[in-house]
């Protein structure tokens, strides 16, 4: 079955960097992109951006411009998502999630969902 | 960016009833609209892609309506393993975004 296991939790100073693995077990298991998303009490689920490991291509949310850097390793199947500058507000599980396209016709248009999500990883901003 | 607000942001319920959770859009998404549940601990889990569609393995008693700026989630009759948050969210463009979820809870 498909699964995604992440890096484990963890505690960053303000003004570092952090930098989450998300491994894919099974071969060809990144076919499209790989989203992350993160978790905050104070601003529920936030979407953050999506890689296509094959290509490298990113797409990312204006918010973390800058900031966040996804990349892949196709040849052991995982993908990074790096974060800097953190500060307390960046305090948050942070998820990635696969990327699944529908069809709901043969001819149809596609859909896009996230279907098999990473367990997340914890990662607390404290000095 | 694409506003989505649900309602209501809590409620409580009991096994066997009759649950619909409602997700506005702040401008139409069509049917570019995906349901999640997720539980303490844990992470989402789809349950219902494209507004109506369900997802492989997720009990029929969950069904999905809408287009345009208005949709909803049901559960036919609400089991104990369904108490948890439901989120909605949209990928009709970038950058996805989703409500800020429903928690369902035992009265």
């Amino acid at each position: 079955q498909a699964q995604l296991v992440q890096s484990g939790a963890e505690v960053k100073k303000p003004g570092t960097s952090v930098k989450v693995s998300c491994k894919a077990s099974g071969n060809s298991f990144f076919v499209n992109y790989v989203h992350w998303v993160r978790q905050t009490p104070g601003q529920g689920l936030e979407w953050m951006g999506r890689i296509n490991p094959n290509s490298g291509d990113t797409n990312y949310a204006q918010k973390f411009q800058g900031r966040v850097t996804m990349t892949g390793d196709t040849s052991i199947n995982t993908v990074y998502m790096e974060l800097t500058r953190l500060t307390s507000d960046d305090t948050a599980i942070y998820f990635c999630a696969r990327d699944k396209r529908f069809r709901l016709t043969v001819a149809g248009t596609f859909y896009y969902a996230m279907d098999v999500w990473g367990q997340g990883t914890t990662v607390t901003v404290s000095s | 960016d694409i506003q989505m607000t649900q309602s209501p942001s809590s409620l409580s319920a009991s096994v066997g009833d009759r649950v619909t959770i409602t997700c506005r859009a702040s401008q139409n998404i069509n049917t570019y609209l995906n349901w999640y549940q997720q539980k303490p601990g844990k992470a989402p889990k789809l349950l219902i892609y494209a507004a109506s569609s369900l997802q492989s393995g997720v009990p029929s008693r969950f069904s999905g309506g809408g287009s345009g700026t208005d949709f909803t989630l049901t559960i036919s009759s609400l089991q104990p393993e369904d108490f948890a948050t439901f989120y909605c969210q949209q990928s009709y463009s970038s950058p996805w975004t989703f409500g800020q979820g429903t928690k369902v809870e035992i009265k």
